[in-house]
């Protein structure tokens, strides 16, 4: 079965602009997490849906939202972009609430200039 | 919140020899204790997990111990291999995953020739 997919694979934006990005789960799956990962903080929680609800909420601003949909894709935007927040974004979804079994898409490389 | 640390950030090991990575957690109310490996450029992937009613699994090479009472959880990778060369992340879930997973920062795991 398909994977996890991730589009775009790799974003440079503006400081101060936003951005969408998107994350297709493994078909079935019901859970989509997102985290941020970097050289210096390494991978950070974000936030994660469950049927179209956030279940869970990482420790991130308010600049950083989500929604899912209800075919389980989900989108993260980011908006006022700076340029801390240049990193790789990850998704991962999983059968079930919580972070259990999670399958990782292979992120969205987002550069901030 | 919970936290981990993650030992060694690199390790170099004989292929063929073993490699061992030790994590510790902060927050006893922690159940769920995933492993993931990420090569260079691709996506974390889950390689064993164990949850806190077990003390050890074991999936072919790998292998995974936790100690509840210390708060920590180590593994093992037996007759390393070229292709076991990534770095390799723990990471702990607290109940409810409220917060996500808490990753450590991971290890370099390099297999010399």
């Amino acid at each position: 079965k398909a994977g996890v997919t991730q589009t775009p694979r790799y974003l440079i934006k503006t400081r101060g602009q936003q951005v969408t990005l998107s994350c297709s789960p493994i078909s079935g799956h019901r859970s989509v997490s997102w985290y941020q990962q970097t050289p210096g903080q390494g991978l950070q929680f974000l936030f994660e849906y469950f049927s179209e609800t956030q279940r869970n909420k990482g420790n991130f601003p308010g600049r950083f939202s989500g929604r899912q949909f209800s075919n389980s894709r989900s989108e993260m935007n980011v908006s006022t972009l700076e340029l801390g927040d240049s990193a790789l974004y990850l998704c991962a979804s999983s059968s079930r609430q919580g972070a259990y079994g999670y399958t990782f898409g292979s992120g969205t490389r987002l550069t901030v200039v | 919140g919970e936290n981990v640390e993650q030992h060694p950030s690199t390790l170099s090991v004989q292929e063929g020899d073993s490699a061992v990575i030790k994590c510790t957690y902060s927050d006893s109310a922690s159940n769920y204790f995933p492993w993931y490996k990420q090569e260079l450029g691709k996506r974390p992937q889950l390689i064993i997990d164990i949850r806190s009613n077990v003390g050890e699994k074991k999936d072919q090479r790998i292998a995974v111990t936790l100690n509840k009472t210390a708060k920590h959880f180590s593994l093992h990778i037996t007759e390393t291999q070229p292709e076991d060369s990534a770095v390799y992340f723990c990471a702990a879930l607290t109940g409810g995953g409220a917060d996500g997973l808490t990753f450590g920062k991971g290890t370099h795991l390099i297999i010399q020739p």
